[in-house]
């Protein structure tokens, strides 16, 4: 398998400008998850989707975001408009199931630059 | 809150020592523990994980930890360290949700 995949790996855009994550979950899990990663404030959740639907979307800081998980095999997380603050390393994570019995598998981040 | 603590910022160890990397959890319920790694430039990768059962778990490349519920403490260690060992630990617990993971802030290894 070849793991979670994100992409891009590497994104840099200017201030106002919308950006789109994507991700695809390993085959057969049915656990999708957002997360963000800065200096200041560490790794946090941003979204949980369960069979493709958003069950926990408490850490989507603003209106300015917004994630979908249209079938099993893909989800985006949507930056519109990108602010400098927003400027983190985003990692989506997928799972077996409830995190407290099957582990986390994470992909390798997208790198999100907002000039 | 269902929160754990990684009193270090950075641990600096000689290759061939004995390495730990110090968790403490929040006293609520219990908890369900976990450690990944992150490696530059790559995501979190799962080493261990404690739900019940015996206080010791061992993981992946030879890492172990335990769960010691008086001193409410999860740490993680490594009897010989490599210098590949150097990377950012990350101690994490499930939350009330039963799904999310509540990170500490990590803890930077420097083995040399």
């Amino acid at each position: 398998d070849a793991g979670v995949i994100q992409s891009p790996r590497h994104e840099v855009t200017e201030m106002g400008q919308e950006v789109t994550l994507r991700c695809k979950p390993i085959s057969g899990h049915n656990s999708l998850f957002w997360y963000r990663q800065t200096m200041m404030r560490g790794l946090e959740l941003l979204i949980y989707f369960n069979n493709n639907v958003p069950i926990d979307d408490s850490g989507m800081p603003e209106d300015r975001f917004s994630a979908k998980m249209p079938n099993a095999s893909f989800s985006t997380l949507k930056i519109q408009p990108s602010e400098p603050r927003d400027s983190a390393v985003y990692f989506c994570a997928s799972s077996a199931g409830l995190a407290g019995v099957w582990e986390q598998f994470f992909g390798p981040g997208t790198r999100l630059t907002v000039l | 809150a269902q929160s754990v603590a990684q009193p270090e910022d950075q641990v600096n160890v000689a290759e061939g020592n004995p390495l730990t990397v110090k968790c403490t959890y929040s006293v609520s319920g219990n908890p369900y523990l976990f450690w990944y790694v992150q490696y530059p430039n790559r995501g979190l990768q799962f080493l261990l994980k404690y739900i019940t059962g015996d206080n010791l778990v061992k993981g992946s490349y030879g890492f172990e930890a335990e769960f010691n519920k008086s001193q409410t403490s999860f740490h993680l260690k490594k009897p010989s360290a490599l210098v590949s060992d150097s990377a950012l630990y990350f101690c994490a617990r499930l939350s009330n949700s039963g799904y999310a993971l509540n990170f500490g802030k990590g803890t930077s290894l420097l083995v040399t």
